[in-house]
């Protein structure tokens, strides 16, 4: 099957910094999206994905399809970012579009 | 609030009970997918129904099984437990549009 990875793990900020987080994954896709899971454990919508760049306020994804990869931007980070980020994808098959998870960036940001 | 509702929020039960795990997709959508996060397997699809048609399944145990009725709700029946089904069962909904949307997930433990 499909193989996602992200990076990195883990990543501790100061309020206030940018970051980058990364998802690779080893197939043509027709679903990316990005998801953050915050500590009360919900799994939040941030991004539907599959090519090209979108922007919601401080965040900002990009995914370059050809080259099999996503990129997501957290600008000027605050303590409410904290939390675990997912990436997930999906190839069209005829038996629907499950998502395949990466094993997730945990964040951390501190004041 | 993703529009997407899960009940119960937790569930505590002892090895070999059953259980039943409720999700009310989206209005409008027809797809429904179940979830399951653990500590060591990550986050790791389960099954897939569209318009109460199974679709596709994933890692699903034979314990487990699942169904969706004509009024789109789905049922998530998990037997015989163990203590290594102790996890966090997320159900998400989608409609042609291929994004998918989380509900906030039934936390089992079972003792």
């Amino acid at each position: 099957g499909i193989q996602v990875e992200q990076s990195p793990p883990d990543l501790i900020l100061q309020e206030g910094a940018n970051s980058t987080l990364r998802c690779n994954f080893s197939d043509s896709v027709n679903n990316l999206q990005w998801f953050h899971q915050n500590p009360w454990g919900q799994l939040i919508n941030l991004f539907y994905i599959p090519s090209g760049t979108k922007q919601n306020g401080r965040l900002s994804a990009t995914t370059v399809a050809t080259e099999r990869y996503s990129l997501l931007y957290i600008s000027s980070s605050q303590t409410t970012d904290s939390g675990v980020y997912f990436c997930a994808v999906s190839i069209l098959t005829g038996g629907g579009n499950k998502l395949t998870f990466g094993t997730g960036t945990q964040l951390k940001v501190e004041l | 609030d993703s529009g997407v509702t899960q009940t119960p929020k937790h569930l505590i039960t002892a090895t070999g009970q059953r259980v039943t795990l409720r999700c009310s997709p989206r209005s409008g959508d027809l797809s429904v997918y179940w979830y399951q996060q653990s500590l060591d397997q990550g986050l790791q699809f389960l099954i897939h129904y569209y318009n109460g048609e199974e679709r596709a399944k994933g890692n699903i145990l034979e314990r487990f099984s699942a169904q969706q009725f004509p009024d789109l709700h789905s049922e998530l029946n998990l037997s015989s437990l163990e203590l290594g089904d102790s996890a966090l069962y997320f159900c998400a909904s989608s409609s042609r549009g291929n994004e998918q949307y989380f509900g906030p997930g039934t936390r089992l433990t079972v003792t």
